[in-house]
């Protein structure tokens, strides 16, 4: 069966730090591997990784596979309090749609 | 504009009223599935459809049932909806292997 962990479940930092949030996978077939962020309301698409080493970047966010370990870390840095929502990591494995982990729920104080 | 729409966005019933939940896209994506979000657990998928009157069952299809007459649209429907089913719902599309777009959610309560 198709598994997608996350860590940490969950996450309380100061405005200013650095974040790193874990994907591990255990998936047939693997495809690619997705972060979302969800805040109140529907997910959104943050970056799609499909090569081992590649680092992806968007702003203060970036990402990157390691298909060896079969993980993915997403990076934020310099974090603001709107940064605060629920990152959820999916793979794409084959022919079916995605399977998603947990989450983490990343909460930024001022 | 590309979208998925959900109807309703809120909705409370009853135990054992039957009720649909619409989705619908206008990307032509081949891939839709529905998922509910429940505290701790995550986004679990109830069901998917590869194509048009191709459907297949999720992690949680239990007390759920789906139809894909139509690219576009991919309703939910609860036959006998009960309290375990309270939940936010997302219905999701995508093309052939690559990101999902979600609808805005329906957030149901059953009493």
């Amino acid at each position: 069966e198709d598994k997608v962990v996350q860590s940490p479940l969950s996450l309380v930092v100061h405005e200013g730090d650095t974040v790193t949030l874990n994907c591990s996978y255990e998936v047939t077939n693997f495809r690619s591997l997705l972060w979302y962020k969800q805040e109140k309301k529907a997910p959104t698409f943050l970056f799609m990784l499909t090569s081992s080493g590649i680092e992806k970047k968007s702003g203060r966010l970036s990402s990157i596979l390691d298909k060896k370990e079969l993980s993915s870390i997403l990076n934020i840095t310099a974090t603001q309090t709107g940064d605060s929502a629920i990152y959820l990591c999916a793979v794409n494995s084959g022919n079916t749609p995605l399977v998603f982990g947990k989450g983490t729920r990343l909460s930024v104080i001022a | 504009e590309a979208q998925v729409t959900q109807n309703p966005r809120y909705l409370i019933t009853v135990t054992g009223k039957k009720l649909t939940v619409t989705c619908s896209q206008n990307m032509n994506h081949e891939y839709m599935s529905w998922y509910r979000q429940d505290p701790g657990l995550g986004l679990r998928q109830i069901y998917y459809s590869m194509n048009v009157e191709v459907t297949d069952k999720g992690d949680v299809p239990e007390g759920y049932k789906v139809s894909r007459k139509e690219k576009r649209n991919f309703p939910l429907i609860l036959e006998s909806p009960s309290p375990n089913q309270t939940s936010l719902y997302f219905c999701a599309s995508s093309p052939r292997g690559f990101e999902q777009f979600f609808g805005p959610g329906t957030r149901l309560t059953v009493l």
